[in-house]
């Protein structure tokens, strides 16, 4: 299987700031990769997917980059609505399909 | 409008059975796989079961496989997840998850979920 593994798995920050997520896969996924915002009792949201397109609706303070195995999500100018939890999904092959383990981000 | 919405967890016994169904509406059901995640309350997400749209070819992970059993009805746009042999670990939070992409032959990533239904597993 491929392991996703995130960091960091907690992250303080407040309104304005630009915050950066990471996701390092255990072997190459190229970019078949996906982040996904969940807040509390609710399903988690697809924001970026090709890790780097947004997926429509999605505020475009949200980026993400990078290829291989090393891929970062970054907030822009961090919203009160921001506050959520984070995962990133890779689906580059049947391994099966694995999450990263969360990064909550929450206010400073 | 998209909507995804599951019904049949419960409590379930170690060693038991129980089905969970997806009723999907508001796209051509038929032309996208679809999926099963799961949660346990207050941790991450698990990728549990797939199929694809019309072919109907399943995948599993690991932890469920000989256990689990995906299926669809396209005629009734229904998603199925038949649960036999129950574990304890199995408790979660179980979402149907619907594919981005149209007319793939897998599971890829997912853009729109159901709320979800919980199963509880326990003597």
């Amino acid at each position: 299987d491929i392991q996703m593994t995130q960091s960091p798995s907690t992250l303080s920050a407040s309104v304005g700031d630009t915050v950066t997520i990471t996701c390092r896969a255990s072997q190459s996924v190229s970019t078949w990769l996906a982040w996904y915002q969940q807040k509390p009792g609710k399903a988690p949201n697809l924001l970026i997917y090709k890790a780097s397109t947004l997926q429509s609706g999605v505020p475009s303070r949200f980026s993400g980059s990078g290829s291989g195995t090393q891929f970062t999500l970054t907030i822009s100018s961090l919203q009160p609505d921001d506050f959520a939890t984070y995962y990133c999904q890779q689906y580059n092959s049947y391994s099966p399909w694995t999450f990263g383990q969360g990064t909550k981000v929450e206010i400073k | 409008e998209v909507q995804l919405l599951e019904s049949g967890g419960g409590l379930g016994q170690p060693g038991g059975s129980l089905r969970l169904s997806c009723a999907a509406s508001g796209f051509t059901f038929r032309s996208y796989a679809m999926s099963w995640v799961r949660q346990v309350p207050g941790k991450g997400l698990e990728w549990v079961s797939g199929i694809s749209g019309s072919i109907g070819s399943t995948f599993y992970a690991d932890s469920v496989k000989g256990r689990f059993t995906i299926s669809r009805d396209n005629s009734k746009n229904i998603l199925y997840l038949q649960m036999n042999n129950l574990r304890v670990e199995d408790t979660a939070i179980y979402y149907c998850a619907k594919d981005l992409v149209m007319s793939t032959r897998s599971p890829n990533l997912f853009d729109y979920w159901g709320q979800g239904t919980l199963v509880t597993v326990s003597s």
